[in-house]
């Protein structure tokens, strides 16, 4: 079963307006952490925002937001006031279990291309 | 603020030749990772490193190895090269228990021809 599952291969939004990028995700874990990464063409891989599954707030980092569903399994990021910069690929990834020395590889989804437009 | 070095960025191979990426972590960082993102795939895990030692192994094929160095960077090393291994190489590193952080690096565009 896929552990990252991004369901919008590809998405289109107005400039100035919010975006929501789904992720839903898949761990028995009780312990795991999610990331947002953003990939623009010139490929490098940009980190966004973290949240821990014990996390009681929603992660926001400027203009991104993470709206942490738990028993929902889902977190989605939130892009508000897109901008003409933000069109890339968006990566979400998990992190499973509070493994120490090493051992936090990051599972990744499929990814989302965002395109903004005037 | 430094971050996580890989080079060279560019790298053009012939089938069967050998390949050697490199990545340098931030510093006092301890931890690196290795992963292959295909052309239009999500980066997948391959390797990683703790303290010089082998941490975690990912799908990382016997034609490949690594290691991590005292002063902590780290070599990829790929021989007999298949046009399949034409891919973006990413190195991310990290700091111990420091689980909310996961860098990248620009990462290194292998092509095989």
């Amino acid at each position: 079963a896929q552990k990252i599952t991004q369901t919008q291969p590809g998405m289109f939004v107005q400039e100035k307006e919010a975006v929501t990028l789904d992720c839903t995700y898949d761990t028995s874990d009780p312990s795991y952490g999610l990331f947002w990464y953003k990939q623009p063409s010139s490929g490098e891989m940009i980190f966004l925002i973290y949240q821990g599954s014990y996390d009681q707030q929603n992660a926001t980092e400027g203009r991104y937001s993470l709206n942490f569903q738990k028993a929902r399994k889902s977190a989605n990021l939130v892009i508000s006031a897109s901008q003409l910069g933000d069109s890339a690929m968006y990566f979400c990834a998990m992190r499973e279990g509070r493994v120490t020395g090493g051992g936090n590889k990051l599972t990744f989804g499929t990814g989302t291309q965002l395109k903004v437009e005037l | 603020a430094a971050g996580v070095i890989q080079s060279p960025r560019h790298l053009i191979k012939e089938k069967r030749e050998t390949a050697t990426l490199k990545c340098y972590p931030i510093p006092r960082h301890d931890t690196v990772y290795w992963y292959q993102q295909g052309p239009g795939q999500d980066p997948q895990f391959l390797i990683s490193f703790y303290e010089k030692m082998q941490s975690d192994k990912g799908s990382i094929p016997d034609r490949f190895s690594a290691q991590q160095f005292s002063d902590y960077h780290s070599e990829l090393n790929m021989s007999s090269l298949e046009l399949g291994d034409s891919a973006l190489y990413f190195c991310a590193s990290s700091f111990r228990d420091r689980q909310t952080e996961a860098f990248f690096g620009q990462g290194t565009r292998l092509t095989v021809v």
